[in-house]
């Protein structure tokens, strides 16, 4: 079974701080996924990336691929509560269907 | 392109009824897949479609689940004699494998409670 880890579970921290949450697994993946869901909402996708070593800007948010693209790490700038969210890692294993394999999630909360 | 949409968003059902959940894909995507999410878990992989083929399941869909396509554009999940540990949020989602990269995008989903 392919697993995705992610650190830290939970994050609570004031606006305007910096952050970064890890998405780890001892399989390769051909593309993998970072979502944003809300409660009671489906998933909403931020990015994909395919290539090992890939990084990827959405404004204050950049996401990175592992070399080996068995890891991804996803960091914030200056955090607004607006970031406030389960954050999802989800990836889809090479040699298999395009079924995605979710990580634990990340619940981040962002205050004034 | 209006998103995928699924219906209802919410149903409430006592043990034992069956229900059927609805999913409308992005127009123009091929494939659908269901996944169920219960309460601090991520979202679980049930089954998929490429068109109105379904081509895998997982091992979690048991015979109570059946899953449908038959045009290969919406779909239905049913589930007979519902128990209470069907209780979760089920999220449909859809792709085009040919352009998106395996990109899903999901619906807002159904909540299910099962009394």
């Amino acid at each position: 079974t392919q697993l995705l880890e992610q650190s830290p579970q939970f994050l609570s921290i004031q606006e305007g701080e910096n952050l970064t949450v890890y998405c780890n697994s001892s399989s390769v993946f051909s593309s993998l996924q970072w979502y944003r869901q809300e409660p009671g909402e489906g998933p909403v996708l931020l990015v994909t990336v395919v290539t090992g070593g890939e990084v990827k800007k959405l404004k204050r948010l950049t996401f990175q691929f592992g070399d080996a693209r068995k890891d991804s790490s996803l960091h914030i700038t200056a955090a607004q509560p607006g970031d406030t969210g389960l954050y999802l890692c989800a990836g889809v294993a090479t040699g298999t269907a395009s079924k995605l394999t979710f990580g634990t999630g990340t619940r981040l909360q962002v205050t004034l | 392109d209006t998103g995928v949409s699924q219906d209802p968003r919410h149903k409430i059902t006592k043990r034992g009824q069956n229900v059927t959940f609805r999913c409308d894909p992005i127009s123009e995507h091929n494939r659908l897949y269901w996944y169920r999410q219960t309460l601090g878990q991520g979202p679980e992989f049930l089954t998929y479609f490429q068109n109105e083929a379904q081509l895998e399941k997982s091992r979690l869909l048991s015979d109570r689940f059946s899953a449908e396509r038959p045009k290969g554009s919406f779909s239905t999940l049913e589930i007979q004699r519902t128990e209470q540990g069907d209780s979760a949020m089920y999220l449909c989602a859809s792709s085009n494998h040919a352009w998106t990269r395996g990109t899903q995008y999901f619906g807002p989903g159904t909540r299910l409670t099962v009394l």
